[in-house]
């Protein structure tokens, strides 16, 4: 599986949009992107997934570049309860090993 | 619907004690996994199952023994715990078709002194 590069932690303010990216430059054609988020110290939670189209759904955006070596999460309106930790995995097709690096911390702060 | 469900949630055990951590869904996935997450760090693959009767090792099996008897369960067995083993422990499941979402459960947080 591809391996993926994401910032330790970012800030955001609340309202705002909280962009995450990610960089997977090694990711193959048949790999998608997935996003997970883990709150304080719940489960994981998934957020979204694509394969090469950007993709939307009611808790965020996934935005692939064409050369799909990067990505990039989107939260439209940042609240509070979106801090934690954010995870971007690459999947080969039918596959189900997550494996989760260290994700990336995003604080919203009031 | 109670999703995925893992019992105790806090946990402490002598060194040498055995024990297991359950896990069990109600979804009717066929996929169930394992995690470790040790502070600071991401999870762990410990073990997983791609259905009844099948397990198979994860990143970080040492220590650890699984089996899958029913769809629904998927029992985590430490058999001498080791205070290298102090961590929250995380089961998952999924639907074992492509493209689709794990859920996990709240966690087991274990205390090995």
């Amino acid at each position: 599986d591809a391996k993926t590069t994401q910032p330790t932690s970012m800030d955001c303010a609340e309202g705002r949009a909280a962009n995450l990216p990610c960089n997977h430059s090694t990711i193959s054609g048949n790999e998608y992107v997935y996003w997970y988020r883990q709150i304080h110290s719940q489960g994981p939670q998934y957020i979204i997934h694509g394969l090469k189209n950007n993709e939307t759904n009611e808790m965020a955006s996934l935005i692939i570049t064409e050369d799909r070596k990067s990505s990039t999460l989107i939260l439209p309106h940042a609240t509070l309860r979106d801090t934690a930790v954010y995870y971007c995995i690459v999947l080969i097709q039918g596959a189900q090993k997550l494996v989760f690096g260290q994700g990336t911390r995003l604080t919203i702060n009031p | 619907n109670a999703g995925v469900t893992q019992t105790p949630k806090f946990q402490v055990l002598k060194t040498g004690q055995s024990m297991t951590l359950q896990c069990a869904q109600d979804m009717n996935h066929e996929y169930m996994s394992w995690y470790r997450q040790d502070p600071g760090m991401g999870l762990r693959l410990i073990h997983y199952s791609v259905g009844a009767g099948i397990t198979d090792q994860g990143e970080v099996p040492n220590g650890y023994n699984v089996s899958r008897s029913t769809t629904e369960d998927f029992p985590l067995r430490l058999l001498s715990a080791a205070p290298s083993q102090t961590s929250v422990y995380f089961c998952a499941s999924t639907p074992y078709a492509r493209h689709t979402e794990a859920f996990f459960g709240q966690g087991t947080r274990l205390t090995v002194v």
